[in-house]
């Protein structure tokens, strides 16, 4: 089946900074979503973005499906945004999403 | 509207016991997916629904899991003979088909 990797796998940061996670994945998709999953275990979703480059605020996510490849930047960073931050990929011959094991993200103040 | 909804937001049940597990869509969603999330990893894919009908169960674990959507609304995942092994938050998500998916808030399941 479809591999998804995210990278780094921890990120430790101080309030403000800026950061940028990665996610690899290893088959054609047509569908790819960015989620942050709060400390209370809820997924809200960040992005649908199976290919080029969206913004939303501080956040903005690129994905370069020839390559393979997704990108979420977080600019100036602040402890709400601490949490796990999910990659999840869907393939073109099914729809099932995949998840990757996730960014686990620490924003100091 | 409302968003994705899960009954109960906890359960706690005896090895052995048989368990329901309730999902509530999001109004006019075709599409309805079960993930389960053990601590530390990310979600795993159960199950996906189109309508009434199971278009890929092929993450379902065993035939211990079984899951209904019988009006292509609610659906309901089922766990026959717990064991302490399916202690998990179990994840419900809807979309129109092809589209992004939204999650409901998950059921924490604790098998004793």
């Amino acid at each position: 089946g479809i591999q998804v990797e995210q990278s780094p796998p921890d990120l430790i940061l101080q309030e403000g900074a800026n950061s940028t996670l990665r996610c690899n994945f290893s088959d054609s998709v047509n569908n790819l979503q960015w989620f942050h999953q709060n400390p209370w275990g809820q997924l809200i979703n960040l992005f649908y973005i199976p290919s080029g480059t969206k913004q939303n605020g501080r956040l903005s996510a690129t994905t370069v499906a020839t390559e393979r490849y997704s990108l979420l930047y977080i600019s100036s960073s602040q402890t709400t945004d601490s949490g796990v931050y999910f990659c999840a990929v869907g393939r073109i011959r099914d729809d099932k999403i995949i998840f990757g094991k996730g960014t686990r993200l620490h924003i100091l103040p | 509207g409302a968003g994705v909804s899960q009954t109960p937001s906890n359960k706690v049940t005896e090895k052995g016991k048989y368990v329901e597990l309730r999902c509530d869509p999001i109004s006019g969603h075709t599409a309805l997916y079960w993930y389960r999330q053990s601590l530390g990893q990310g979600p795993e894919f159960l199950i996906y629904f189109q309508g009434t009908g199971a278009a890929d169960d092929s993450g379902l674990p065993n035939d211990r899991f079984f899951a209904v959507r019988p009006e292509g609304s609610v659906s309901t995942l089922k766990i026959q003979r717990t064991e302490r092994g399916d202690s998990a938050v179990y994840l419900c998500a809807s979309s129109l088909t092809g589209h992004e998916q939204y999650f409901g808030p998950g059921t924490r399941l604790t098998v004793t």
